[in-house]
């Protein structure tokens, strides 16, 4: 069974407007941690953001924000005030610690986002 | 800031051939991944390593193999490369340890096996 979904395979936002991209997680460990990385045409993986298990607030980087939700295991990405340079592949992953290994990352199949002029 | 670096963006090799792909980075972190993305399939783990001279397979390991004889090179070795292993290859790095630490990439490696 998937342990991350990401159930947006593409998304389109006009330029200035938020955005809010989904990403769902299954989990039984009670200690995870939840990234998002970007990837743009190029090619390259870029991190934007992480969310601790037990972080009591959400995180914030810039204009990217993490929408929280621990009951409903969501961890949906909203970036605000959209730019052109937005358009990218965006992932979401997931670190579990119940194995004693806090190493490995699992992934989902990511969102693509274009942004429109 | 970290900087991983592969040796090469773009590769174009030959069925059969023996193919290096080589990553360094610069941070003394203790972890190297070294993933396979294809479309459709996100990024799939193919070996990882936690020291010099350790490493564990991830979920595609078949036809690969790897390299780390010290802290900061991590090399995939495509033994007789087969066209299915065309893809983009990207390497990683993090601490070890460190839950909140993100993984970094390198820019990955387009990969053509013809």
């Amino acid at each position: 069974a998937q342990k991350i979904t990401q159930t947006q395979p593409g998304m389109f936002v006009q330029e200035k407007e938020a955005v809010t991209l989904d990403c769902t997680y299954d989990t039984s460990d009670p200690s995870y941690g939840l990234f998002w990385y970007k990837q743009p045409s190029s090619g390259e993986m870029i991190f934007l953001i992480y969310q601790g298990s037990y972080d009591q607030q959400n995180a914030t980087e810039g204009r990217y924000s993490l929408n929280f939700q621990k009951a409903r295991k969501s961890a949906n990405l909203v970036i605000s005030a959209s730019q052109l340079g937005d358009s990218a592949m965006y992932f979401c992953a997931m670190r579990e610690a119940y194995a004693g290994n806090n190493r490995k990352l699992i992934w989902g199949l990511g969102t693509s986002l274009a942004v429109n002029p | 800031d970290v900087k991983v670096t592969q040796s090469s963006r773009y590769l174009v090799k030959r069925t059969g051939e023996k193919v290096f792909l080589e990553c360094v980075q610069d941070m003394d972190h203790e972890n190297m991944f070294w993933y396979r993305q294809d479309p459709g399939l996100g990024l799939r783990l193919i070996y990882f390593s936690y020291d010099v001279k350790m490493k564990e397979k991830g979920d595609i390991p078949e036809g690969y193999s790897v390299s780390r004889e010290k802290k900061e090179r991590f090399s995939l070795i495509l033994e007789s490369a087969s066209t299915n292993q065309t893809s983009m290859y990207l390497c990683a790095s993090s601490l070890l340890g460190q839950e909140s630490q993100p993984q970094h990439f390198g820019d990955g490696t387009r990969l053509s096996i013809l």
